[in-house]
């Protein structure tokens, strides 16, 4: 298995609605990201998480929060988001965080 | 500072023709780059991973860094429509917990 997997594809939320995002690796990566990707722009870095620690948190408002259960999966909680929340949400995995990364489909969210 | 400049294009060229697709930074302490493609609405694939300076080859992409000049490329041979995409050069230092930046990604249309 070398691909990095998330789930929904899709997801409509209201703006009092909780919901979460995943993302599942089974590559053996010791680091994990979550990245937000607004329209022609470039991925922008949200959370890294090492050795299912967070390492890093790029001052993202705490209506996102993110958790590592293990080392092979990496959640995204939602809650009470705006609509300039809507984004594709990009998980990434590297096997440490000196080496390239590899991205998932992403999540492409809507808050309405 | 860890900007990277890239040219958002877009860059249309005629099937068959080499691609010259370029990025520049400013942070001296960056030392692993990539390159990744990313389809409308999909997530980021990764093209090549290049560690310092150098030249690598994969098929028809090569991908050159040029640390002195802080200049990075990717060449691709025998374009091909299928290659119309955003190519998207990415950058880390390494050496701990670190995300990637990125470049603000090409537009590139192979015209048939």
């Amino acid at each position: 298995d070398t691909e990095v997997t998330q789930t929904p594809k899709h997801l409509v939320m209201g703006m009092t609605n909780k919901k979460s995002l995943k993302c599942e690796q089974h590559m053996g990566h010791r680091a994990m990201y979550w990245y937000k990707q607004k329209a022609k722009k470039p991925p922008e870095l949200m959370f890294v998480y090492s050795y299912e620690k967070l390492s890093i948190n790029e001052s993202v408002p705490s209506r996102f929060s993110p958790e590592c259960p293990n080392s092979s999966l990496l959640n995204l909680h939602l809650h009470a988001l705006q609509p300039e929340d809507s984004a594709l949400y990009l998980c990434a995995s590297s096997q440490d965080v000196s080496v390239e990364s590899l991205f998932g489909p992403g999540t492409r969210l809507t808050v309405t | 500072q860890k900007e990277v400049e890239q040219d958002p294009g877009p860059l249309s060229v005629p099937e068959g023709a080499i691609v010259s697709l370029n990025c520049t930074y400013s942070n001296s302490a960056f030392q692993y780059f990539m390159w990744y493609r990313q389809y409308s609405r999909k997530g980021p694939e990764l093209l090549m991973y290049t560690y310092s300076s150098g030249n690598k080859e994969d098929g028809r992409f090569t991908a050159q860094v040029d640390k002195s000049s802080k200049y990075i490329s990717l060449f691709i041979r025998d374009s091909q429509p299928s290659d119309s995409a955003t190519y998207l050069c990415a950058m880390r230092e390494g050496g701990g917990a670190d995300g990637l930046t990125f470049g603000k990604g090409t537009h590139l249309i192979i015209q048939p």
